[in-house]
């Protein structure tokens, strides 16, 4: 079955400061997503990444970076965390760009 | 781009009853459709997913339906249970990578 972990679950971040979210798969998938859930927003696509060592804009990529240093791990990296981006996150992994495999989330509080 | 509309937000039913979700996409060139069903504190499991190329599918007490004509999507759970109580999101992908998903549908089965 498709395994993705992310880390850590839950973090607390002060506004500011720099947050880096991980991701791992070991599905041997080459599609891997980050998304952003908020209450009554659905999912909004952050960052997604085809192959390693490239990633992509979604469509609020705004204050954040991504990295995908190997085709195992996808990062996401808040550089200036802001209130506004707390935010239950979630990656996700696909073999073929039609089915995701998501990982549990990460529950961001940014104070 | 694609925009997805999903109804309604919240849903109640009684044990046996069905539950009907739809959402309405504006792309017609989308090309393929999931569901998916998002337990408390977890990530988003497929549930059922189908081709631009097919108008109905069933699959374990769930029917979806994709009417191209109108642009839309539903998902039936016949006989529902106290275990389908869940958030379901569909999900569109065109012809790129991104995979845009609706708002969500949070689902109450009450005994």
């Amino acid at each position: 079955e498709a395994a993705v972990t992310q880390s850590p679950r839950s973090k607390v971040a002060v506004t500011g400061g720099k947050v880096t979210l991980s991701c791992h798969q070991t599905n041997n998938h080459d599609y891997m997503y980050w998304y952003r859930q908020d209450t009554g927003h659905g999912l909004r696509l952050i960052h997604y990444s085809y192959v390693a060592d490239s990633t992509e804009k979604g469509d609020i990529p705004d204050g954040y970076k991504a990295s995908r240093p190997s085709q195992e791990n996808f990062s996401l990296i808040l550089e200036l965390a802001s209130l506004s981006q707390t935010a239950v996150y979630f990656c996700a992994s696909s073999p073929s760009q039609n089915t995701l495999y998501f990982g549990a989330g990460t529950r961001l509080s940014v104070l | 781009g694609e925009q997805v509309e999903q109804r309604p937000p919240h849903l109640s039913v009684r044990e046996g009853d069905s539950a009907i979700i739809i959402c309405t996409y504006t792309d017609s060139a989308t090309a393929y459709f999931s569901w998916y069903k998002q337990e408390a504190g977890a990530g988003l499991q497929l549930l059922m997913s189908v081709l631009s190329n097919v108008d109905r599918k069933e699959e374990q007490g769930l029917t979806v339906l994709l009417n191209k004509k109108d642009k839309r999507l539903s998902l039936n759970l016949t006989a529902a249970h106290p275990g389908d109580s869940a958030v379901y999101f569909c999900a569109v992908r065109t012809g790129g990578y991104k995979v845009v998903f609706g708002s969500g549908t949070r689902l109450l089965v009450s005994p």
